[in-house]
């Protein structure tokens, strides 16, 4: 079965500190992979999308990693700021069908000063 | 950029009343997608549509309806709202090419 499954479910850290969210996935076969960032009552936005061949990659303080291997990747956020208070989702499409979006629960995160 | 425009942010609606929920998007996506968001779920597909007039059921369709008369509009209708369908709605437009889905800002409907 198709899942998509984050931790932790919500964190709370201090402005300044660095983060990482994790999401764990058994879809197959794998497409790629996106990180969305939903903020309160608004549509989630893509954060970044990692495809098979790729590892790592960067969106200004945002860092996302794949393993392909093992089915996980991470999202890490450095030197967090209040406006990274949000919802952060993984989503993982299958290579097959048009129905093919498989969504994590998401992590909430929060950013205190 | 793209856009996928939700007709409404918040809605407030009796029980048994029939609701209509309306996106559009611009940039001539094929398939259109309808979730709903609750705490501790995530987005639970409803319907989607991969072509004018064409309709598929998502995981949750009881309740709910969709019509997609025009490639632009993805219309999502409660027939009889109930209190258990107080809850986010996004809608989404995906394009192929890119690999990516597009939302919606949400509408948070309220059956009272």
């Amino acid at each position: 079965k198709n899942q998509v499954e984050q931790s932790p479910q919500s964190l709370i850290i201090l402005e300044g500190k660095n983060c990482t969210l994790q999401c764990n996935y058994t879809v197959s076969p794998f497409s790629n992979l996106r990180w969305y960032k939903q903020d309160t009552g608004r549509g989630p936005v893509s954060l970044t999308i990692m495809t098979f061949s790729e590892n790592t990659k960067s969106n200004g303080r945002y860092t996302a990693t794949l393993d392909a291997d093992t089915k996980q990747s991470s999202l890490h956020i450095t030197a967090s700021q209040l406006s990274d208070s949000a919802s952060y989702i993984c989503v993982v499409r299958e290579k097959t069908g048009a129905n093919n979006l498989f969504f994590g629960t998401g992590t909430r995160l929060t950013v205190i000063p | 950029d793209v856009k996928v425009t939700q007709s409404s942010r918040y809605l407030v609606k009796r029980t048994g009343e029939k609701v209509f929920l309306e996106c559009v998007q611009d940039m001539d996506h094929e398939n259109m997608f309808w979730y709903r968001q609750d705490p501790g779920l995530g987005l639970r597909l409803i319907y989607f549509s991969y072509d004018v007039k064409m309709k598929e059921k998502g995981d949750i369709p009881e309740g709910y309806s969709v019509s997609r008369e025009k490639k632009e509009r993805f219309s999502l209708i409660l027939e009889s709202a109930s209190t258990n369908q107080t809850s986010m709605y996004l809608c989404a437009s995906i394009s192929t090419a890119v690999r990516e889905a597009f939302f919606g800002q949400g509408t948070r409907l309220t059956v009272v």
